[in-house]
């Protein structure tokens, strides 16, 4: 079947500009993560969300930051006021729901953006 | 609070050689741990999920162990080909997170032909 899909591959954007990011989790899987890819940070957590509920948020950098879900399925990350700093690749991943004995999480290609 | 460290951060092997990679941590309450293969410019592949209570996973050429008490998990690939060369993370989950994982910086590898 599909796999997780992201767009835009990559966005460029200026400084102080807003930005979205798509997220297309597998069919059926109810659990959706968010991760942040940078030379100097590895891979990090971004939020999690269960359904369309976040209940772990705790990864999110700054209140520029914001996420939500629909329907139990496609979620989208903004960015506000976007800095360079934010320059990253933004990786999105799906797992089964929790309790049915599998957490593996499978991870989409990712969105590379670059803040000028 | 869980740390993740692999090393070495990058091995290059002739082809046919057997890779070994380790990654290891410091918190051993995790509910499980996952290999991943990142090729350059894309994003990750599941290769292996061991669950806190196995002690390995097997698919074809690749073996990953896993000892919880000493905090390690090593991954085996046999009989290495040049399409192996990738980045492998290795990331855990702790028991009492909501589900996120928390990855090493990674083994860059290279496979001469």
């Amino acid at each position: 079947g599909a796999g997780v899909s992201q767009s835009p591959s990559n966005k460029v954007t200026e400084k102080g500009k807003d930005v979205e990011l798509r997220c297309d989790p597998i069919s059926g899987h109810t659990a959706l993560y968010w991760y942040r890819q940078s030379l100097g940070q590895g891979l990090e957590f971004l939020i999690y969300f269960q359904g369309n509920s976040a209940p772990d948020k705790s990864g999110l950098p700054s209140d520029r930051f914001s996420a939500e879900r629909t329907g139990g399925s496609v979620s989208t990350l903004t960015i506000q006021r976007t800095q360079q700093e934010d320059s990253a690749v933004y990786l999105c991943a799906s797992s089964r729901t929790p309790g049915q004995g599998y957490y593996e999480q499978y991870f989409g290609p990712g969105t590379r953006l670059t803040v000028t | 609070k869980q740390e993740v460290t692999q090393i070495p951060a990058a091995l290059s092997v002739p082809e046919g050689e057997n890779l070994v990679l380790n990654c290891s941590f410091t918190d051993s309450a995790i509910y499980n741990l996952q290999w991943f293969r990142q090729d350059p410019g894309k994003g990750l592949t599941s290769l292996l999920l061991i669950q806190s209570s196995q002690r390995e996973q097997t698919s074809g050429r690749l073996n990953a162990s896993l000892d919880k008490s000493s905090g390690r998990s090593t991954l085996y690939i046999a009989a290495s080909q040049p399409g192996d060369s990738a980045t492998y993370l290795c990331a855990v989950k702790q028991i009492d997170s909501w589900g996120k994982l928390q990855f090493g910086a990674g083994t860059q590898v290279v496979v001469t032909p």
